[in-house]
């Protein structure tokens, strides 16, 4: 049984480029989370978002940012127009449901890079 | 807005010593609190979580953590470190006892002296 997974595992894009980070949640889980890490910083809640719906995106940047949960396929956590300050490490995790208490499952994280 | 405190960025300890790593929450209600690891260029592993059952908790790689309500902590430990337990440990919790998701704290990397 896969875990979360997230693809690619490293991505370089050059300022003003777009940034397309993929998550498959664990199988029977319908709920992702996206986080930003940041050195010395932990991670931050970016989304939430449940198949076909975003439930919480109060900590996603407004501009150039955005998330999707399609029917089908994976999460994608899309970053337009990447600026330096977009370098972080981003994690996906997945639950199998909305209950907060159960815990997250999380993906080994995407480590973009804006050169 | 709810938070979690984890006191010292970075603890050094010797091998088969102790390990206390401090988390303290801000809430007037008992919340859902969660320890977390994560190994270097890994993804987050659940250590432990409390969820208003038992005060001590028990966790995997012999972690425990005790929820003390009078203090607003809840600090995770080990009797005896082993090399392995070097990572980043991260507190977390779930704001306002509701429903919305996980907030962490900014972590506390672990080193395991020989």
């Amino acid at each position: 049984n896969a875990g979360v997974m997230q693809n690619p595992r490293h991505l370089v894009r050059r300022r003003g480029q777009e940034a397309r980070l993929r998550c498959s949640p664990m199988k029977g889980h319908s709920h992702v989370y996206w986080y930003r890490q940041l050195p010395e910083e932990g991670l931050k809640f970016m989304v939430y978002l449940q198949k076909e719906n975003i439930i919480d995106e109060s900590g996603m940047p407004k501009e150039r940012f955005s998330a999707e949960f399609p029917k089908e396929g994976p999460s994608i956590l899309r970053i337009q127009q990447v600026v330096r300050g977009d370098s972080a490490a981003y994690f996906c995790a997945s639950s199998p449901s909305g209950l907060q208490s159960y815990g997250y499952t999380f993906g080994s994280g995407t480590r973009l890079t804006v050169v | 807005a709810q938070s979690v405190t984890q006191l010292g960025s970075h603890v050094s300890v010797s091998e088969g010593a102790l390990v206390l790593l401090r988390c303290n929450y801000s809430s007037s209600v008992p919340p859902y609190l969660f320890w977390y690891v994560q190994y270097p260029n890994q993804g987050l592993q659940l250590l432990l979580k409390y969820t208003s059952a038992a005060t001590l908790v028990k966790g995997i790689n012999g972690f425990e953590a005790e929820f003390k309500k009078s203090e607003t902590s809840f600090h995770l430990t080990k009797p005896s470190a082993h090399m392995s337990d070097a990572a980043e440990y991260f507190c977390a919790v779930i704001p306002n006892s509701g429903n919305t998701p996980l907030v962490f704290g900014k972590g506390t990397r672990l080193s395991v002296i020989a």
